[in-house]
This record gives C-alpha cells, sequence and structure tokens, in this order.
C-alpha cells in the first residue's frame, strides 16, 4: 500500500463544475503539498499547508490532521485547469516528500 | 519569488555516454537539494539528497556510482548520469526548500532525458 494515495486516479469534467480531488497518506508529516503538472512536466507548488484550510483565487485546500486526509477542492473549472495534480508529504522527519500517483484532471468545454 | 531552474530541459543522447543535469537556485542559497525522478504515467520518485559540502544521500536503489551528484555551491547542484541507457530515459526534477531544513519546496522545471 501506498504511503500517500489520491483518488480518483482520473477524472473528467465539464467547464464550470466544482472538483474535488483527495489525498490520505499513513505516515507522520509536517506539511502536504499540493503540486500541479502540465503536460510539459514542469512542476508548480499551489499550496502548502500543515493545517486547516487555504484559498487561492479558484482553489481551496484542507488539510485534516487527525484523520491524515487532505483535499484539494477547484470552484468553477475551467479547461486550463487541465493538468495532474499531485499531493506531496512532507516526512515529519526528514522534510522529504513523498509523493501520490497524481489525479488526471480534464476539464471539457 | 525564489526559482530554482534546470539546464538542460531536454536532452537526447547515445546508449553508453554521460549527460549533466544542473539544478540552480536562481536568488536563494540551498544547502540541500532534492532529485526525482519521473517515468511515463508515473509519479515522481526521490533519487536523492544532495547536500552542499558533503556527499549526497541516496535512497534505496539508486546507484550513487550511475547517478553522481555534486553539489559544490550554495546555489549549484549537478546530476551526472553515467553510461546511459535506455531504460535510465525519464523525467528529472530537482527542487530546493525555501528555507534551510524547511518543508516548503521550489521545484526546478525539469529535465527530459531519452536515451537512445
Amino acid at each position: 500500500k501506498n504511503e500517500v494515495e489520491q483518488s480518483p486516479q482520473n477524472l473528467t469534467a465539464q467547464e464550470g463544475e466544482f472538483i474535488t480531488i483527495n489525498c490520505s497518506y499513513s505516515v507522520g508529516i509536517s506539511a502536504l503539498h499540493w503540486l500541479q503538472q502540465h503536460p510539459g512536466g514542469g512542476i508548480v507548488s499551489l499550496f502548502m499547508l500543515s493545517s486547516g484550510k487555504k484559498k487561492h483565487g479558484r482553489l481551496i485546500a484542507t488539510i485534516n490532521i487527525q484523520e491524515k486526509h487532505s483535499s484539494l477542492h477547484i470552484t468553477a473549472s475551467h479547461p486550463r485547469d487541465s493538468a495532474v495534480y499531485i499531493c506531496a508529504v512532507v516526512g515529519g522527519a526528514t522534510n522529504k516528500l513523498i509523493f501520490g500517483t497524481g489525479t488526471l484532471l480534464a476539464v471539457q468545454p | 519569488g525564489a526559482v530554482v531552474s534546470q539546464h538542460p530541459s531536454w536532452v537526447i543522447c547515445k546508449s553508453g555516454t554521460s549527460v549533466k543535469i544542473e539544478c540552480r537556485s536562481l536568488d536563494f542559497q540551498a544547502t540541500t537539494m532534492f532529485w526525482y525522478r519521473q517515468f511515463p504515467k508515473q509519479s515522481l520518485m526521490l533519487m536523492a539528497t544532495s547536500n552542499e559540502g558533503s556527499k549526497a544521500t541516496y535512497e534505496q536503489g539508486v546507484e550513487k556510482d550511475k547517478f553522481l551528484i555534486n553539489h559544490a555551491s550554495l546555489t549549484l547542484s549537478t546530476l551526472t548520469v553515467t553510461s546511459a541507457h535506455p531504460e535510465d530515459s525519464s523525467f528529472y526534477i530537482c527542487s530546493a526548500p525555501r528555507t534551510s531544513g524547511g518543508p516548503a519546496q521550489f521545484f526546478g522545471p525539469g529535465t527530459r532525458l531519452t536515451v537512445l
């Protein structure tokens, strides 16, 4: 079993829909990243959070430390949001990143 | 804001040759940098932790003699894939912590290596 699990693996949405991507982890962490990877491969860090909730534009990330679970929400989705979204946790003792397998999101116009 | 660059962005080489990939922190110092590898349709996997002024720490299963890491300065780490083979073809990404020992990371744009 992977230490970081994401669901769903693939997601297709219509433009304007509200999207949720989930991440569960089984290790102790100091922080959790949500990353976006476009087809060209470059990675952008969307959020880093260790508690509560963060919002940036149409993106919202939440984390529940007790339940070891985080969600990434996209409101009013747009085709340009199409990308792979990756959850990565920062190992508590090592600061090393452990990556989830990613969620491939396709937003159709 | 802080930026991490990688060079080259892509490289094609013949089997048996060596390839050097550079990772630079552009406006901050990084005593530690991380190197990752991503095969098609798979997630990133940490290969090694690059430490300025000391030996790199390799993850289990990563051959340190094949993937040479040099962290010669506070802004530059290099990964050299020695005697590259087609199975080394992958996307290589580096990251650097925003602050020393901190969890926030800046990622490089990645280098796509194709070994013929």
